[in-house]
């Protein structure tokens, strides 16, 4: 296992358009979550999941985006009618809940353009 | 608002000199505490942590350590070099633990 892989590294899209990414996480991790980092910025937390279960959504994640993990493996984040504020880095993130020890690894992001 | 306050950049240093990148945090109970960094082109990378207070978290030469009393995390490397050159991200866990609070970021550039 090479650790945590997304798909496609990169999008444009034209607004109005649906985008969907693919997360795959490290294997034996029980956590998965999405991130959305802007420039200049850090990651800002959207959602996770513990295995199936979407346990946390933030006020970030508007009703145009929707995540699924529906085998507690990989996960997909779709953005639907998107916008040109919607153009960042969406990262892809897992752990495995164990006491205090929760660092999460992290995907290499898939940009998004929107135009 | 973030809860986690770190330097604002860019740093800049020659090779060899001594670094310091400060981070304070605000938190009920107990978070860990984290440094991550992003080399140009690349995904993000946890660099050090540390779990508990008066916890030091080390990595390639750098430090930081967990102090509670002043709610910092400064991250400390004696001697940088060009290839330290990078975005270093602070980050707590939140309250239960599932998710991670990231700083702005501090970018750092280490001339030869």
């Amino acid at each position: 296992d090479t650790g945590v892989s997304q798909d496609p590294r990169h999008k444009i899209t034209k607004r109005g358009q649906n985008v969907t990414f693919r997360c795959d996480p490290i294997s034996e991790h029980n956590r998965l979550y999405w991130y959305r980092q802007t420039l200049g910025q850090g990651p800002e937390f959207l959602t996770y999941f513990q295995n199936e279960a979407q346990l946390e959504k933030s006020r970030l994640l508007s009703d145009r985006f929707s995540a699924e993990r529906p085998k507690g493996s990989f996960s997909t984040l779709e953005i639907q009618r998107t916008e040109q504020g919607d153009s960042a880095m969406y990262l892809c993130a897992s752990s495995f809940r164990r006491g205090q020890d929760t660092e999460a690894f992290f995907g290499q992001g898939t940009r998004l353009t929107v135009v | 608002g973030n809860s986690v306050t770190q330097m604002e950049g860019p740093v800049t240093l020659s090779e060899e000199a001594f670094l310091t990148i400060n981070c304070t945090y605000t938190a009920t109970g107990y978070p860990s505490l984290f440094w991550y960094v992003q080399y140009p082109g690349e995904g993000l990378q946890l660099l050090l942590k540390a779990t508990k207070a008066d916890d030091k978290g080390s990595n390639k030469g750098f430090e930081a350590t967990y102090r509670k009393e002043t709610t910092s995390f400064h991250l400390e490397k004696g001697s940088v070099q060009v290839s330290d050159s990078a975005v270093y991200f602070c980050a707590r866990t939140n309250t239960g633990g599932f998710k991670t609070i990231f700083g702005a970021g501090t970018r750092l550039f280490v001339k030869a």
